[in-house]
């Protein structure tokens, strides 16, 4: 089945530092979504990629749409502790024809070190 | 707006016993899913609606199992009986449309003994 590989699954970095994470597939995806999640809550959708090759930021985070369409990256820059947390990307699945739902990989976990 | 609303936020239970865990999706959204989420699987989808009709229920581990959504605001996923395997944390989460993304509730986080 599609399944998407998040590298590294785990950051330990120093405040101030910039994060690079990726996220590829054995699939074509159409879609790329980066979320984060904090710690007991549910994730949150920081970024959506629609065309291969694209390159989107929010603040101090920027994420690109591979042009094999079968990865994706997420850079954060100058990282504060609040970017603590877990770095998911997801993409349509298709089950069964429909896609109405999402895969999720299996995550990157940071921690910023003050 | 709430956002998504699950309950209860933390359920411990014996095993044996039957589990409900409810939520409200943000008003106006057409999709509904249910996932779960465990150190070793990750995040994972048990089952989704759509105008509250269940779509794909491939996900739901066994037949302890099951999901209802009554009406446009609300669905519950039911454990009967639950098993400490069952422990995880569920989310649920709603979309207008899937391909833009979802909101996710905080989730219900399940033990059971």
């Amino acid at each position: 089945g599609q399944q998407l590989n998040q590298s590294p699954q785990s950051m330990f970095i120093q405040e101030g530092e910039d994060v690079s994470m990726n996220c590829t597939s054995s699939s074509i995806f159409n879609t790329w979504l980066w979320y984060k999640q904090d710690p007991g809550e549910g994730p949150v959708l920081l970024i959506a990629l629609y065309k291969a090759g694209e390159l989107t930021s929010n603040g101090r985070l920027t994420a690109q749409f591979g042009i094999t369409r079968k990865d994706s990256f997420l850079n954060i820059s100058a990282s504060i502790p609040s970017d603590v947390g877990i770095y998911f990307c997801a993409g349509p699945g298709d089950y069964g024809g429909s896609q109405g739902n999402l895969i999720f990989g299996k995550g990157t976990k940071l921690s910023v070190k003050p | 707006d709430a956002g998504v609303i699950q309950s209860p936020r933390h359920e411990v239970t014996e095993m044996g016993q039957e589990v409900t865990l409810r939520c409200k999706p943000i008003s106006g959204h057409d999709y509904l899913f249910w996932y779960r989420q465990t150190m070793m699987r990750g995040l994972e989808l048990l089952i989704y609606f759509n105008n509250n009709v269940p779509i794909d229920d491939s996900g739901m581990p066994e037949d302890r199992f099951s999901a209802k959504m009554p009406n446009a605001s609300f669905s519950t996923l039911k454990i009967q009986p639950s098993e400490p395997r069952d422990s995880a944390v569920y989310f649920c989460a709603s979309s207008l449309n899937p391909v833009v993304g979802y909101t996710f509730g905080s989730g219900t986080r399940l033990t059971v003994v």
